[in-house]
C-alpha cells in the first residue's frame, strides 16, 4: 500500500504567483515528521521544510509554507511569489522508524 | 561543514558486471541510507546502515548489498548488473537512526547506466 501519495505529477505556475502542491499519507501513528524535498534538474535533493505532527502551527520557511491537516492526513506545500529557481521536482516524505517514505514527486514548472 | 559526497558521479557498465558506489556522510552523521531513483518508480529505499550494522532493508534482490565502515562511510554493491538497474543512486545521511526529528541530507547521486 502506498504510504505517501502525490496526485499531481506535473504543475505549472506563473512567476510571482502562488502554487500549492498536494500530498496525502497513510499512518496509524500519532507522532511523526513530514518533509518536503526539492530536486532541481540534475542537482542535489535539498530539504525545503519539515513539520512535526504534534505541532498544530503550520511550518513556514520564507516563501514556503505547509498546510498540515492531521485528521485528513494531508500535507500540502504552498510556494508564494514563485521564482524561476523554484522549478524542480518536489517530493513529499514521511518518516516511520528508520525509514523515509517518499511520494512519486510533482514536477513544477515556473513560467516567466 | 561539508555535505554528503558520492563517488563516482557517473558510471557506465555492461550487463553481468558488478559495481561499487561510495558515500561519505556529513561529519558526525552515523546513519546512511541508500535509495534508487528512476523516472517510473520514484525513490525506492534500498537499505540503511547505522554503526556498521544494517538497520533496515527495502524490497530489492540480494544482488544489492552494502556495508558501512567505522568512519560511517558506506558502500553499495550491485552484482550481476541488469539493464533495469540503470538509475540514479542516492545516498542520504542523518545524525542517528530512527529518531523522528532527524532529517536526511542527500548527496548528489551516482548515475549508473547499464548497457
Amino acid at each position: 500500500a502506498q504510504t505517501v501519495t502525490q496526485s499531481q505529477p506535473e504543475m505549472s505556475v506563473q512567476e510571482a504567483e502562488t502554487v500549492t502542491l498536494s500530498c496525502t499519507y497513510d499512518t496509524s501513528e500519532s507522532d511523526y515528521y513530514l518533509f518536503w524535498y526539492k530536486q532541481p534538474p540534475s542537482r542535489q535533493m535539498i530539504l525545503v521544510i519539515r513539520q512535526e505532527a504534534y505541532k498544530q502551527q503550520n511550518a513556514t520557511e520564507n516563501r514556503f509554507s505547509v498546510n498540515f491537516q492531521k485528521a485528513a492526513k494531508s500535507f500540502s506545500l504552498k510556494i508564494s511569489d514563485s521564482q524561476l529557481g523554484d522549478a524542480a521536482m518536489y517530493f513529499c516524505a514521511y518518516r516511520r522508524g528508520n525509514q523515509f517514505y517518499f511520494g512519486t514527486g510533482t514536477s513544477l514548472t515556473v513560467i516567466p | 561543514k561539508a555535505g554528503v559526497t558520492q563517488t563516482p558521479r557517473y558510471l557506465i557498465k555492461t550487463r553481468g558486471q558488478q559495481v561499487t558506489l561510495s558515500c561519505s556522510p556529513i561529519s558526525g552523521h552515523r546513519s546512511v541510507s541508500w535509495y534508487q531513483q528512476t523516472p517510473g518508480q520514484g525513490l525506492q529505499f534500498l537499505f540503511e546502515y547505522f554503526s556498521e550494522t544494517q538497520r533496515n532493508k527495502g524490497n530489492f534482490p540480494g544482488r544489492f548489498s552494502g556495508r558501512q565502515f567505522s568512519n560511517s562511510r558506506s558502500e553499495m554493491n550491485v552484482s550481476t548488473l541488469e539493464l533495469g538497474d540503470s538509475a540514479l543512486y542516492l545516498c542520504a545521511s542523518s545524525l542517528v537512526s530512527g529518531a523522528r526529528a532527524d532529517t536526511q541530507y542527500f548527496g548528489p547521486g551516482t548515475r549508473l547506466t547499464v548497457l
